[in-house]
């Protein structure tokens, strides 16, 4: 079955501290990923998407996320959090249509 | 361009009752996609409305059922409500026209089943 794994449920971090999220998705096919973030009392964002070409892509927001075909990862980075990054943060694998599969979330906690 | 909306934002319901919830899409946008949030489930597809079509299907009874109208607004309906339906639901619009469509979200309906 398609299914998308995120490492870490809960993350906390001091400000200026770097951010690597995992994320593992287990179809072998074409797929579009993304990472999308839910700030609290807000509606889901997108930060960064991928659909083809260069595998580091860059979003909003100072994130960026690498695409390695061949591990099935799309782990999302961020060299120095803010407090304001504190979030929910998803990673999610389109297959197919308007079929968004999503990981569990991660939430992160960024301690001022 | 105006966002995604959803109507009602908050909804208290009774067990075997039965709820209909509003999606309004981004204008031009022709998918509108369904998704479940709960804190022990996280994030599931419901389904795909395209061109007024089921185009695509998650794994939900068949007391969950949509339509979409001619103007890409979309419907969402849960029959014979359960407690375990309690959740955030999600609209997602998109253009629904290549293979892959980026999905712009709306605020979520708050169902309460009590």
């Amino acid at each position: 079955a398609q299914s998308v794994s995120q490492h870490n449920h809960h993350v906390i971090l001091s400000e200026a501290a770097s951010l690597e999220l995992g994320c593992n998705y287990s179809y072998g096919g074409t797929v579009n990923l993304f990472w999308y973030v839910q700030y609290p009392g807000q509606h889901l964002q997108l930060l960064l998407k991928y659909f083809s070409g260069d595998p580091l892509v860059k979003g909003i927001k100072g994130f960026e996320a690498e695409f390695i075909k061949s591990k099935f990862s799309f782990n999302l980075r961020k060299p120095s959090v803010q407090w304001s990054d504190t979030a929910e943060y998803f990673c999610a694998v389109n297959y197919q249509g308007g079929k968004l599969i999503f990981g569990q979330g991660t939430e992160l906690s960024v301690k001022p | 361009k105006a966002g995604v909306t959803q109507t009602p934002r908050y909804l208290i319901k009774t067990r075997g009752q039965q709820v209909t919830l509003s999606c309004s899409p981004i204008s031009g946008h022709r998918s509108v996609s369904w998704y479940q949030q709960t804190p022990g489930q996280g994030l599931q597809f419901l389904f795909e409305y395209f061109s007024e079509t089921q185009r695509n299907k998650g794994n939900f009874p068949g007391r969950f059922s949509g339509r979409q109208f001619s103007n890409s607004r979309s419907e969402m309906n849960v029959s014979t409500l359960e407690l375990g339906d309690s959740a955030l639901y999600l609209c997602a619009s998109s253009d629904g026209r290549m293979v892959y469509n980026e999905q712009f979200f709306g605020p979520g309906t708050r169902l309460t089943v009590l």
